[in-house]
């Protein structure tokens, strides 16, 4: 978990309400990613970002947003739209992936858990 | 598009029996394979990655995973089991081609070792 930290470790949500879960790193790494966590469904990619200002939505990104203002930060907000939100959400980072050389290692922040209740 | 397939939900070893976790895949081209591992409420933490090379991959805390082309598979071992290594297990694979560094995760391992 060493350089990333994710907070708050624990979020309670109303129904209707929007909610931003922080994501920091201090790796000085340009890539960023944001995945969903759902008991024996493995991890879902959101939302990634190679660079600042730039992001990619990933397989699951209906309902959730993301912004990318700068390279330590890669906050999620997963608003009321998200029809099923509690999960476990993992931020991860990586070096840039520079094309076929791109093997660059993700590595993870500690989690949040959402609940709605 | 590529996949993994981790076959095994729950993985049961006696401490200090070999403990040898499942993991095939599907992408094209030559993969980039990883190991992951997930302790109760925490994040993953990286275990081993193959890229290139040798296909026998050493990595942390005793592990090591074999790639085996033929067999599209990379199954991640350890010698001998400690009731310490229960936890959930990842496999992820990526191609080599393209810069977006999108991962492809398994459903996970959930390992259990009985004292």
């Amino acid at each position: 978990d060493g350089g990333i930290t994710q907070s708050p470790k624990y979020l309670f949500r109303k129904e209707g309400q929007n909610v931003t879960l922080s994501c920091e790193q201090n790796l000085n790494h340009d890539a960023m990613y944001w995945y969903r966590q759902d008991p024996g469904q493995g991890l879902r990619l959101i939302y990634y970002s190679q660079i600042v200002n730039d992001f990619q939505k990933g397989d699951i990104a209906e309902g959730y947003s993301v912004s990318r203002e700068k390279k330590e930060s890669f906050p999620l907000t997963v608003t009321s739209a998200q029809k099923n939100p509690t999960a476990f959400y993992l931020c991860a980072s990586s070096t840039r992936p520079t094309g076929m050389r791109g093997t660059d290692t993700q590595y993870f922040g500690p989690g949040t858990r959402l609940t709605v209740l | 598009a590529q996949s993994v397939a981790q076959p095994e939900d729950q993985v049961n070893v006696a401490e200090g029996n070999p403990l040898t976790v499942k993991c095939t895949y599907s992408v094209s081209g030559n993969p980039y394979l990883f190991w992951y591992v997930q302790y109760p409420n925490r994040g993953l933490q990286f275990l081993l990655k193959y890229i290139t090379g040798d296909n026998l991959v050493k990595g942390s805390y005793g592990f090591e995973a074999e790639f085996n082309k033929s067999q599209t598979s990379f199954h991640l071992k350890k010698p001998s089991a400690l009731v310490s290594d229960s936890a959930l297990y990842f496999c992820a694979v990526r191609p080599p081609l393209g810069g977006n560094n999108r991962l492809a995760f398994g459903k996970g391992n959930q390992v259990v070792v009985i004292p």
